[in-house]
């Protein structure tokens, strides 16, 4: 497996507050995603980064916004959590931006109550 | 393999059978496409990709198969196991104004092969 870990693995929360979730990389890719995955929906992507501190935005980001301030680290941040956001969250990394594989993370389960 | 709703399409084999599951994909300009395989509760997992100057691409008992005129791609499992159960989802990529493409991945085939 691609070294990818996400953190937490679930995550219960209140809506209205704000979570943070983590992506860890050991590859040392400079691409890297955030998807969600709903039933009906499949996976869509919410943001990606192409290198340290530059980032953009995916087919979904409304109430995302993302960090990357080494390599290495990706953070997705719902900044007021609500009930649409519960999913499931897909870290992937890839080494080059286009017409390469990406790889993925176990996911994080979160669940806005 | 396209799914409706919440259903997904849905394949079921016997052990040592062969398997093809279906996508038609979107967008006649993308130009490079991937396959991945997802077991309950994990992440997807790619198995094989091709790109669009190709029409045919084998790995270890997989091969996919690539007809642009109808924007359609397959995926064939050979000797399908009961490891071989998951979802499987294609994947697309959109050429984009940057250096980065979009992936957008179809809903899913659910495989289930039987013992």
């Amino acid at each position: 497996d691609a070294g990818i870990t996400q953190s937490p693995r679930h995550k219960v929360t209140e809506t209205g507050t704000p979570v943070t979730l983590r992506c860890h990389q050991t590859e040392n890719h400079r691409y890297m995603y955030w998807y969600r995955q709903d039933p009906g929906h499949g996976l869509r992507l919410i943001h990606y980064s192409y290198g340290v501190k530059d980032t953009d935005k995916g087919e979904v980001s409304d109430g995302y916004s993302v960090s990357r301030s080494k390599t290495e680290d990706f953070l997705l941040t719902l900044e007021s959590a609500t009930s649409s956001q519960t999913s499931v969250y897909f870290c992937a990394i890839s080494r080059t931006g286009y017409n390469t594989e990406a790889f993925f993370g176990q996911g994080t389960r979160l669940t806005v109550v | 393999g396209e799914s409706v709703g919440l259903h997904l399409p849905t394949l079921s084999v016997q052990e040592g059978d062969n398997s093809i599951i279906n996508c038609a994909y979107s967008n006649s300009a993308s130009d490079y496409f991937i396959w991945y395989k997802q077991e309950s509760g994990k992440g997807p997992q790619f198995i094989i990709d091709i790109r669009s100057n190709m029409d045919k691409r084998q790995g270890q008992r997989v091969t996919v198969l690539l007809n642009k005129t109808v924007k359609h791609l397959s995926l064939q499992i050979a000797a399908t196991q009961p490891g071989d159960s998951a979802v499987y989802f294609c994947a697309e990529n959109i050429p984009g104004g940057t250096s980065y493409g979009k992936l957008t991945f179809g809903q899913g085939t659910i495989l289930t092969v039987h013992p």
